[in-house]
């Protein structure tokens, strides 16, 4: 499968707790992005990678979230001291990019948190 | 500020029947994309099309179809001959390339198609 992918599909956690979730572009894609969905509603950007360099976070990303992607292929987002409100769908979708061109993102599976 | 709406939020129709989803966008740029994905039960979205600003042909994929009309800033999606398979989730999307390539979303119109 030469899709994206995300691990791990599900995570329960208690309130308080850290988590880090992994994702994997389509190899020689150079953009990957975060996004986060919850029931009833769109995606909502988090931030994007260019190859390494993180080029924009949104103003939902707290303090308490941080994203890497260390070697320009996968990345990870991490969640410091989860709250209730951090769940939600964690998606990840990579793209090939030339400058200032939009193209399609393709999107992974998903990862479900559940803070408790 | 770029918004997407879809003002439809949830659609059932008969299978066989066609049915359209409206999406109108707010934008400020003059040059933008414009997306539409579907998320089926399984939840993974998928890329379904995109047309960019400076491209208002209509375009008609299998059964599927899409509207583009700047002058009204819509981009509407039609499903000729609808299949249960069809059902799902569908959004609409935005990016102003210019500055970036993130996606705004819509809230998504859930269509159900009965058999």
């Amino acid at each position: 499968d030469t899709g994206v992918s995300q691990n791990p599909r599900h995570k329960i956690t208690k309130r308080g707790q850290n988590v880090t979730f992994r994702c994997d572009p389509i190899s020689e894609h150079n953009r990957l992005y975060w996004y986060r969905q919850t029931l009833g509603q769109g995606p909502e950007f988090l931030t994007y990678f260019q190859n390494e360099a993180q080029l924009e976070k949104s103003r939902l990303l707290s303090d308490r979230f941080s994203a890497e992607r260390p070697k320009g292929s996968f990345s990870t987002l991490e969640i410091q001291r989860t709250e209730q409100g951090d769940s939600a769908m964690y998606l990840c979708a990579s793209s090939l990019n030339p400058s200032w061109t939009a193209y399609e993102q393709y999107f992974g599976p998903g990862t479900r948190l559940t803070v408790t | 500020a770029q918004k997407v709406t879809q003002a439809q939020t949830e659609i059932s129709v008969v299978e066989k029947e066609d049915v359209t989803l409206d999406c109108v966008y707010e934008t400020r740029d003059t040059t933008y994309y414009l997306f539409w994905y579907k998320q089926p039960p399984s939840g993974e979205l998928v890329f379904l099309i995109r047309r960019n600003s400076f491209d208002e042909q209509n375009e008609i994929s299998g059964r599927y179809s899409w509207n583009f009309q700047k002058s009204t800033s819509s981009f509407n999606f039609t499903i000729t001959a609808s299949q249960v398979v069809d059902s799902a989730v569908y959004f609409c999307a935005l990016s102003e390339s210019e500055r970036d390539d993130k996606i705004i979303f819509g809230k998504g119109t859930r269509l159900h198609i009965l058999p």
